[in-house]
């Protein structure tokens, strides 16, 4: 019973290297999100995909794009990696509208 | 303004005593949603307890209840018989179901960190 599952787990990239997280669901689930958690500063909302084929900008999309690859996937890419990226990284998703979010087990990232 | 206020950066409670979280919110959405959820030291977020704006009565799930003042905006966690692995952050988050189309974007925030001694 994985629920969501993100990969990698932990990453250190150099500045402006690009790289992708990767978030699975296997729940069935309709929507699926990002989030950055800082310290201080809680969840924040990068991007979310209703459903499959959708993706819209949260509250800090800068840097960042998504893919909503199938039902199953949604993707984060960072093209140019910046220090002020180093976070911990949340995929969630959402099974009916207004439901709550079940998360993956986060991934940190440090860019140095 | 904060959409979610947790006031409380941190707190201290006994075993076996209860505690309140307190939350406070701002929306002008008449159709809304409050979540709490739990982080403990290993990372992962764990859902504790939901309630909507037109709930009459306040949501309870085992040792968690949400004392909902809507007139005062507030949504506070209690925790009764708390437990040393109650120990944890804990976030409130919001919904507002105007702009969430059928998604469920929830607003988070800044969370409160419990700490439940002998």
């Amino acid at each position: 019973n994985a629920g969501v599952t993100q990969t990698p787990k932990f990453q250190v990239l150099k500045t402006g290297q690009s790289m992708t997280l990767q978030c699975a669901q296997d729940m069935n689930h309709n929507s699926m999100y990002w989030y950055r958690q800082d310290p201080g500063m809680g969840l924040r909302l990068i991007y979310y995909s209703a459903s499959e084929g959708t993706t819209d900008k949260g509250e800090v999309p800068n840097g960042y794009n998504v893919s909503r690859l199938n039902k199953r996937e949604f993707s984060l890419r960072l093209e140019s990696a910046a220090p002020s990226q180093t976070s911990v990284y949340f995929c969630a998703s959402s099974e009916w509208r207004g439901g709550e979010l079940f998360f993956g087990e986060g991934s940190r990232l440090t860019v140095l | 303004a904060q959409k979610i206020t947790q006031t409380q950066p941190g707190m201290f409670v006994q075993e076996k005593e209860a505690v309140t979280l307190d939350c406070t919110y701002d929306t002008s959405d008449p159709s809304y949603g409050l979540f709490w959820y739990k982080q403990p030291s290993s990372g992962e977020m764990i859902f504790l307890i939901y309630q909507g704006s037109y709930d009459q009565q306040n949501a309870t799930e085992g040792r968690y209840s949400l004392n909902f003042q809507k007139a005062r905006k507030s949504a506070n966690l209690v925790i009764s018989a708390s437990q040393l692995g109650d120990s944890a952050m804990y976030f409130c988050a919001m919904r507002e179901d105007s702009n969430t189309g059928t998604a469920s974007k929830l607003t988070f925030g800044t969370g409160t960190r419990l700490q439940v001694t002998l």
